[in-house]
């Protein structure tokens, strides 16, 4: 299966510890998306990543928040600190990005709970 | 910010109706993706539309472009409980990298 892969599809996590959330995209993809969905909603844009570089980040809360997509390896989303109101499910998505492809490909998502 | 509106925000319909959902904006797109998100899942394209006008088919689902591209329906005939699902359209913007998410409509097929 070469499609968007995330891990872990589920977890929980205490008040204060760290989130780390990883996305393998799929293979020959180098522009990686993350985006937040509370329940009932739509997808909110967080992040946009090619490797090394993040292009647009306008999506991401200011503190605690913080992605990477290094050039080996996974993109990772970063949440330090968590807080009750970060439990949500996270999806990334990604795309070719060249000859103006734009089309996203999602994995299944992180459902994040914080107790 | 480019904004998409998808209306109706929530439908609920019977097996065997017919429905219409529309994706709108004051922007224009290069191109429009839709995109249905079953609960627990991620969203799973359905089809990209790119010129203006522009119809396309898949089985029972039926996809327009407007003139103007600035705006997109999905026609869904004898609509089946597994259509049940939030349908989710994204435009994109030349140049701009990435795409733009409506809030989506959620579907729900009663048998």
């Amino acid at each position: 299966n070469a499609g968007v892969m995330q891990n872990p599809r589920h977890l929980v996590r205490r008040r204060g510890q760290e989130a780390r959330l990883r996305c393998s995209p799929m293979k020959g993809h180098s522009h990686v998306y993350w985006y937040r969905q509370l329940p009932e909603e739509g997808l909110k844009f967080m992040v946009y990543l090619q490797k090394e570089n993040i292009i647009d980040e306008s999506g991401m809360p200011k503190e605690r928040f913080s992605a990477e997509f290094p050039k080996e390896g996974p993109s990772i989303l970063r949440i330090q600190q968590v807080v009750r109101g970060d439990s949500a499910a996270y999806f990334c998505a990604s795309s070719p990005g060249s000859g103006g492809s734009y089309e996203q490909y999602f994995g299944p998502g992180t459902r994040l709970t914080v107790t | 910010t480019q904004l998409l509106e998808q209306s109706p925000q929530f439908l609920s319909i019977q097996e065997g109706e017919n429905l219409t959902v529309y994706c709108n904006s004051s922007s224009v797109f290069s191109s429009l993706q839709w995109y249905r998100q079953e609960p627990g899942e991620g969203p799973v394209l359905l089809v990209t539309v790119v010129t203006g006008g522009e119809v396309k088919k898949l089985k029972r689902l039926t996809f327009q472009f407007g003139d103007a591209r600035k705006d997109s329906s999905l026609h869904i005939t004898a609509a089946q409980p597994g259509d049940t699902g939030l349908y989710l359209c994204a435009g994109a913007q030349t140049n701009a990298g990435k795409s733009t998410f409506g809030d989506g409509t959620t579907l729900t097929v009663k048998p």
